[in-house]
């Protein structure tokens, strides 16, 4: 069955890095662009960007050009989502969602939550 | 960026109940939307796909319609599972972008 299983959840300081990672399986990795979402605490979705996990191409959303950096390992089937220069309004659940065929998602991560906090 | 716009951003409803919810796009999307549903703490599960085709697995009480700029999603005889929160979704061009969401509470 297919899974998405992401990294645990962290805590930066502003100006900090994340890297959050998410591992799939069931599967074949490279068949399925992945999608990175974000969700501030209380709010709704955002979309940040995906990644063609077989090419390694990537699209970000304008907003997060620049400070967001997307990769993939095809040797574990793992995508990861690199946040920059984070700053509080970064708080947020952060998910990884497979694509399926027409810009859905149909098979998402757990969520790794990643508070910014002094 | 096209703006999508749920209404209503709530609403209480019991066991039993139909609901509908509607999703406005900021331009022409033709079918282009999909609809999710979301339970706190989980990631968002899609329902239907292409405005109007019920994903696999997905009860039929779900379902979808619409197409341009105006879409309804109704919930047939709700269940206690349903109380959730519903997310439209449109594809038509990126950046994607979603609705605000609406919250469906028990009465």
């Amino acid at each position: 069955q297919v899974q998405m299983v992401q990294s645990g959840a962290d805590v930066k300081k502003p100006g900090a890095s994340v890297k959050v990672s998410c591992k799939a399986s069931g599967y074949t990795f490279t068949g399925y662009y992945l999608h990175w979402v974000r969700q501030a605490p209380g709010q709704g979705l955002e979309w940040m960007g995906w990644i063609n996990p077989n090419s390694g191409a990537t699209n970000y959303a304008q907003k997060f050009q620049g400070w967001v950096t997307m990769t993939r390992d095809m040797s574990i089937s793992t995508a990861y989502m690199e946040l920059s220069r984070l700053t509080s309004d970064d708080t947020a659940v952060y998910y990884c969602a497979r694509e399926g065929l027409g810009f859905f998602f149909d098979f998402w991560g757990q969520g790794t939550l990643v508070t910014v906090s002094s | 960026d096209i703006q999508m716009t749920q209404s209503p951003s709530s609403l209480s409803a019991s066991v039993g109940d139909r609901v509908t919810i509607t999703c406005q796009a900021s331009q022409d999307i033709t079918n282009y939307l999909h609809w999710y549903q979301q339970k706190p703490g989980k990631a968002p599960k899609l329902l239907i796909y292409d405005a109007s085709n019920l994903e696999t697995g997905v009860p039929s009480r779900f379902s979808g319609s619409g197409s341009g700029t105006d879409f309804t999603f109704i919930i047939n005889s709700l269940q206690p599972e349903d109380f959730a929160t519903y997310y439209c979704q449109q594809y038509d061009e990126l950046p994607l972008t979603f609705g605000q969401g609406t919250r469906l509470e028990i009465k």
